[in-house]
């Protein structure tokens, strides 16, 4: 079974620093890309970022471009999300998603971590 | 960046009708298009992929047709736990959503 479990999420304050992690069992990680995926209270979902198979290729929303970094350790089954300079409009609950296959949407999710910024 | 904009905002139906969900992107994406179900409190669930192809484990029910700028999303006969919020994503390029259909009881 396909288990994704985010952690790191917490309070913290604009322009401080967070990391999350998720890590992933079920499935042999390293085989598919996997992504961040946010959604504010009461709002949709938003695109953060992406990462390929071998974490060499990554993508980021504009909105988050040069403060968060996406990595991945194939080894652990586990996928990070840096988020550095925080502000008050990224505060979202922050889900983990494995890609079908490359390029393709996102077939599994997890329950997600939630980020709040606020002074 | 790829708009989609998804119509209605929110559908009143009740079980055992159909619902059709449209969505309609800003400039061509192919079939490069997804269907995801979100019920409160839950993350989202895949339900089509490509336009028109189902995931796995998804009922019959759901089906998803169009290609271009235009897509729909039909469930044919609504069963009770059908209620939710459904998203549109494309991945033509970058990867953008919809801003969702509730579909609601009546």
């Amino acid at each position: 079974e396909v288990q994704l479990l985010e952690s790191g999420g917490g309070l913290v304050q604009p322009g401080g620093s967070l990391r999350l992690s998720c890590a992933a069992s079920g499935f042999t990680f390293s085989n598919y890309g996997m992504s961040w995926v946010r959604q504010a209270p009461g709002k949709g979902l938003e695109g953060v970022s992406i990462i390929s198979d071998s974490g060499h290729t990554t993508y980021y929303a504009d909105s988050v471009k040069g403060r968060f970094t996406i990595s991945r350790d194939n080894s652990k089954n586990t996928l990070y999300l840096q988020m550095n300079s925080l502000r008050a409009e990224d505060t979202a609950l922050y889900y983990c998603a494995k890609a079908l296959a490359p390029g393709r949407p996102f077939d599994y999710w997890g329950q997600g971590a939630l980020v709040t910024v606020s002074s | 960046e790829i708009v989609l904009t998804q119509s209605p905002a929110t559908l009143s139906l009740s079980p055992g009708e159909r619902a059709t969900l449209s969505c309609r992107a800003s400039q061509s994406v192919s079939s490069n298009l997804a269907w995801y179900q979100q019920k409160p409190g839950q993350a989202p669930r895949l339900l089509i992929y490509d336009a028109s192809n189902r995931a796995t484990g998804i009922p019959a029910r759901f089906s998803g047709s169009g290609s271009g700028t235009d897509f729909t999303l039909t469930i044919s006969s609504l069963e009770p736990e059908d209620f939710a919020v459904y998203y549109c994503q494309q991945r033509s390029n970058w990867w953008t959503f919809g801003q969702g259909t509730k579909v609601e009881i009546k």
